[in-house]
Parts: C-alpha cells; structure tokens; sequence
C-alpha cells in the first residue's frame, strides 16, 4: 500500500458546482496536511495547509482532515473556470523536514464554463 | 519580484551527456529542494538543503548531484548515470527546513533525452 493514494482524475465538473477532492494515507504519524495547485506547465503553489485533525476555510476552499479515517479533502465551493488545474495533496510528520514532505500524484479538475 | 528561478525551461540532451539545471532564489531561504515529477507519479524528492554546504539524499538520488556553495544558488546536475532522464524537474524553497511553512516553487525545467 502507498502511503498517499489520490483518485489521479481528469474530474471535469460545470461552473458553480462544489468540487470535493481527496487523499487517504496509510502512516497515522502524518500530522501535517497540505494541498497544492499546480496549473499547467507551471510550478505548484500552496492553497491550504492543517495541522492535525479539523477543518480551515479560506475563501471558496476548505480543507479538512480526518485523522481517525486517514482521509483528507479539499472542497472547492462555486467553482471557476481558473480553478481548473491539477491539485496534489502533501503531508508529513510532526518535528520531520520539509524533505520529508510526501506528496500524492494529483487529480487533474477541469472547470467548464 | 521575490521568488525562484529556474533556467533553462526546456533542454534537450544526447544520451550519454551530462547537463546541470539551474535554481536560484531570492527569498532568503535556508532550506532548498528539487523533485522530479513524471506523469501519473506525483512529485519525488531528489535531493534537499537545509544549509550553506550541506546537502542530503532524497528518495530518487541515484544519478544525480547537487552543490550548495551559495544560499541563493542550488543547481542540480543530471548525470549520464541517470537512467531515465527525461521529466519535469522543480526547484522549491522554505524558510528552513523544519517549519511548517510553505514550499516556494520555481516554474520547472523540462527535460528531454533525444
């Protein structure tokens, strides 16, 4: 089993519609979690990043983290043609480097207008 | 502008052929990162620096090398050892290497094997 394993896609939805993406993990020391989007051809950027267990809202984003399932997610609320993008999710554990950041591969989402 | 910059964005090789990609960043980071990313493998870390002068092995080593002379500076250099060359390489960035803080990524530099 991988420790991050993230459903790669293409997900393709309609504009406004409420986007949920997910990662489950296998080592239950993770206690970081992070989400990234990365549009094409260009580098990641950091969107939400969680410390344990819980919910963070930022915006049209929230993410939440079930610790108990090793399960997270990243819902997108009215989502946007520029949201379109791949979204790879990242975690590590407590007191570890950031070379310890293990990402998952990605879920490519296309928006369409 | 503050951020990180990768050169060159495309570079074909011959096989055989040693080629070093270059990074360097203006944020006053500590810590420095390149990953390899390939289609349907997400991103795997090559090699990361917490420090001036200091460098340690990620998970895909083999066939690669680093220098970190500069704090600014951490170019990686692709070696003929290397036996599938061919992939989307990213330089990241943090203040240190143990905050939770965000990684800073360059734009990538693509990578062909002719």
């Amino acid at each position: 089993q991988k420790e991050v394993e993230q459903d790669p896609g293409p997900l393709s939805v309609p504009e406004g519609a409420i986007v949920s993406l997910n990662c489950t993990y296998s080592n239950s020391a993770f206690q970081y979690f992070m989400w990234y989007r990365q549009y094409s051809r260009k580098g990641p950027e950091l969107l939400m990043y969680t410390y344990s267990s819980g919910n963070k809202e930022d915006g049209r984003f929230t993410a939440q983290v079930d610790k108990s399932s090793k399960y997270i997610s990243l819902f997108i609320r009215d989502s946007q043609p520029s949201d379109s993008a791949t979204y790879l999710c990242a975690m590590r554990f407590y007191g570890g480097s950031q070379g310890n950041l293990i990402f998952g591969k990605g879920t490519k989402l296309s928006v369409k207008p | 502008d503050g951020g990180i910059t990768q050169s060159p964005k495309y570079l074909f090789r011959k096989e055989g052929q040693n080629v070093t990609l270059s990074c360097e960043q203006n944020l006053n980071h500590d810590a420095m990162y390149w990953y390899r990313q390939d289609p349907g493998q997400g991103l795997r870390l090559i090699y990361y620096s917490q420090i001036v002068n200091d460098f340690q092995k990620g998970d895909i080593a083999e066939g690669y090398s680093v220098s970190r002379e500069k704090k600014e500076s951490f170019p990686l250099t692709v070696t003929s050892a290397q036996k599938n060359p061919t992939a989307f390489y990213l330089c990241a960035s943090s203040i240190d290497g143990r905050n939770t803080g965000e990684l800073f990524f360059g734009e990538g530099s693509r990578l062909t094997v002719l």
